[in-house]
């Protein structure tokens, strides 16, 4: 199946500094690509749909200031935690598709935490 | 409208048996309805997925039965294994958009 590379596969950093998770589809073009957040031993939840070249559409209740999504090709789309607090360490996941309704193929996901 | 249940939360399963998650929907404009895996600190796999146009469909061990009636899938591990010990998430989209709405989750653990 399709490639989707997650960078970094986990990170700490100190209360109040930005993150930058990168998502990188390597064998196909995205045209969409999703960000989900999972707290432990729970589900998924949909943070926010980008498209190449658009601003991305974020869920009711995602702080878009907060959390900014830049998709500036067809295979690279990144998400910063920006001033970051220990309430948004978190497990962050991307997926890609390369056709809307086609399946997504997920990153490894990212580990954050913020001390 | 956008929710998917899942049940059970938790399962244990000998080795050699079948393991069985049950999903149900709300939303008819769903039409897509995949599997995933996932392993502690990593993300999703999908395992199988299946539209509303067929009511089984099987890929080696596992299988999803659909019932579009009732709004219901199901996913069947067949000779379960202890590599299979993960969690299960059933998901949703909708014919429209490819963004998932995944179920709660089921951890299952296989025993020997």
């Amino acid at each position: 199946g399709a490639v989707v590379s997650q960078h970094p596969s986990w990170v700490i950093c100190k209360s109040g500094t930005s993150v930058k998770i990168e998502c990188r589809s390597l064998d196909f073009q995205a045209t969409t690509m999703f960000w989900y957040r999972q707290f432990p031993k729970q589900s998924l939840m949909l943070m926010a749909t980008s498209n190449e070249g658009s601003k991305a559409t974020y869920e009711q209740g995602v702080e878009k200031d907060k959390f900014l999504i830049n998709h500036a090709s067809l295979t690279l789309s990144t998400l910063t935690v920006t001033s970051a607090h220990p309430e948004d360490s978190s497990f962050y996941i991307c997926s890609a598709s390369y056709m809307v309704r086609e399946k997504a193929f997920f990153g490894q996901g990212t580990r954050l935490t913020v001390v | 409208q956008q929710q998917v249940k899942q049940s059970p939360q938790s399962l244990i399963v000998q080795k050699g048996g079948i393991s069985i998650i049950n999903c149900a929907y709300e939303n008819t404009a769903f039409d897509y309805f995949p599997w995933y895996q996932q392993f502690p600190g990593k993300g999703p796999a999908l395992l199988i997925a299946i539209r509303p146009d067929v009511s089984e469909k099987k890929e080696g061990r596992f299988t999803i039965s659909f019932n579009k009636s009732a709004k219901q899938f199901s996913l069947h591990i067949m000779d379960s294994q202890p590599g299979d010990s993960a969690t299960y998430f059933c998901a949703a989209s909708r014919r429209t958009a490819s963004k998932l709405t995944f179920g709660t989750g089921t951890r299952l653990q296989v025993t020997l």
